[in-house]
């Protein structure tokens, strides 16, 4: 069974550029969750996708983070712009349901680093 | 909000020693999941506890749930170069509709051969 994917692996751009993330989710996983992880902390969900509904995304900085899942399937996040403080791990998971007793299954992860 | 704490923080380790790690939720938990991190990688789900009280065990590893809920730890027998890592506690609120899970702040375990 694939796992989930996330592309690009690396990204470095400099502060006030745009950038966006990909991801697949393992096939049959209705929710989608992506995950901001800083440097030395634990990763702190941005935004939940049940199918292509929107959960929960109370932690979003929505002035300059949006994502989208459009087909219930793969999904986007982006950032526009980007701030120095944003450099961090962005990680993808996915479980076969929303509810509280799924175990989540992590992409490789994006590492963004804004200059 | 909900917080989810652990100590110790990094942990350094002779090899085949034991290792702990503790988990507290400022609130009640409706589960209890634990993952493991490797350097550079990414979270990896461990287990699942579930009951107030539960114990599980996973050849040298061993979970346990508190009794009210808030609060877990997570055992390593004789630890092995292969159990580095970060290790990190996640539980959604009791309640809770959704998987909306909070991670706690994560123990570094260092295993020097």
């Amino acid at each position: 069974e694939a796992g989930v994917a996330q592309s690009p692996r690396y990204k470095i751009i400099e502060k006030r550029q745009s950038v966006a993330f990909w991801c697949n989710p393992i096939s049959g996983h209705a929710t989608l969750y992506w995950y901001q992880q800083i440097l030395g902390q634990g990763p702190k969900l941005l935004i939940q996708f049940q199918n292509n509904g929107v959960v929960d995304d109370s932690q979003l900085p929505k002035d300059r983070f949006s994502a989208e899942r459009l087909k219930g399937v793969d999904s986007t996040l982006k950032i526009q712009p980007a701030k120095l403080e944003d450099s961090a791990v962005y990680l993808c998971a996915s479980s076969p349901t929303g509810g509280p007793y799924n175990e989540q299954f992590f992409g490789p992860g994006t590492r963004l680093t804004v200059l | 909000g909900q917080q989810v704490m652990q100590i110790p923080q990094y942990q350094h380790v002779q090899e085949g020693e034991d290792f702990t790690t503790y988990c507290n939720s400022s609130t009640t938990l409706s589960n209890i999941q634990w993952y493991k991190q490797r350097p550079g990688g990414h979270p990896v789900f461990l287990i699942q506890l579930v009951k107030s009280g539960e114990v599980k065990k996973q050849k040298r590893l061993t979970f346990q749930f508190g009794e009210a809920k808030k609060n877990s730890s997570l055992h390593i027998t004789a630890t092995q170069t292969t159990d580095v890592g970060t290790y990190f506690c996640a539980g959604p609120n009791y309640g809770g509709a959704t998987n909306k899970l909070i991670f706690g702040t994560g123990t570094l375990l260092a295993v020097q051969p």
